[in-house]
């Protein structure tokens, strides 16, 4: 079946800093691929996705590219902010379900 | 518009006891999606419905869990004889319901067994 692999946290980073979260999938076929947010306190969010090789999926700053050749989709924003401190997770769906890496949580000090 | 909310927010029970979680989709959504997140891990699938017909419940650990939308719409999961290891938050997601869509996610029941 499908799983998901993604780097353990924390990362700690201070702001402005340039951010990666590395993610790496295994699948049958090609799955869509997505990057959950979960903000101290909420629910999850989605914060980007991808549905195709080569697709680029952006949003708020942070990018992630749908690298079939390494099976990876990782997370990067140039300058981040202390606002973006929470946990990150990779996503591949495959049959419908969903199937998550175990979370990364970033936080970014003054 | 409104998104997935979920009731209770958050649920104490003793061992041994039944509980039941609701969850109310977005309005329209086709597909609802139940999953368990144990802390410090990622969100784990439990059942899925198109509809009222549960069409996977391959994600289910026992016997004691059952999930229904008779419907179509407002979805129970029911844990009976509730143990120590049911203690998580478990998330409802619903979707438009077409492969590939974007899964919208509810604030989760955190429910703690004692």
């Amino acid at each position: 079946g499908n799983s998901v692999t993604q780097m353990e946290g924390p990362v700690t980073l201070s702001e402005e800093a340039f951010l990666t979260i590395n993610c790496t999938y295994t699948a049958t076929g090609y799955p869509s691929l997505f990057w959950y947010v979960q903000y101290p306190g909420e629910g999850l969010q989605l914060l980007l996705k991808a549905t195709k090789a080569d697709d680029k999926g952006s949003n708020k700053g942070f990018e992630a590219t749908y690298r079939k050749e390494t099976t990876s989709f990782h997370l990067e924003k140039g300058s981040v902010q202390v606002s973006d401190s929470a946990v990150y997770f990779c996503a591949s769906e495959g049959f419908q379900k969903l199937v998550f890496g175990t979370g990364t949580r970033l936080l970014v000090s003054p | 518009g409104a998104g997935v909310s979920q009731s209770p927010r958050y649920k104490v029970a003793k061992r041994g006891q039944d509980v039941a979680l609701r969850c109310d989709p977005i309005s329209g959504h086709v597909s609802l999606f139940w999953y368990q997140q144990a802390l410090g891990q990622g969100p784990e699938f439990l059942t899925y419905f198109q509809n009222e017909a549960q069409l996977d419940k391959s994600g289910l650990p026992s016997d004691r869990f059952f999930a229904e939308r008779p419907e179509g719409s407002v979805s129970t999961l029911k844990i009976q004889r509730t143990q120590q290891e049911d203690s998580a938050v478990y998330l409802c997601a619903s979707s438009r319901g077409r492969a590939k869509e974007t899964q919208y996610f509810g604030p989760g029941t955190r429910l703690l067994v004692l």
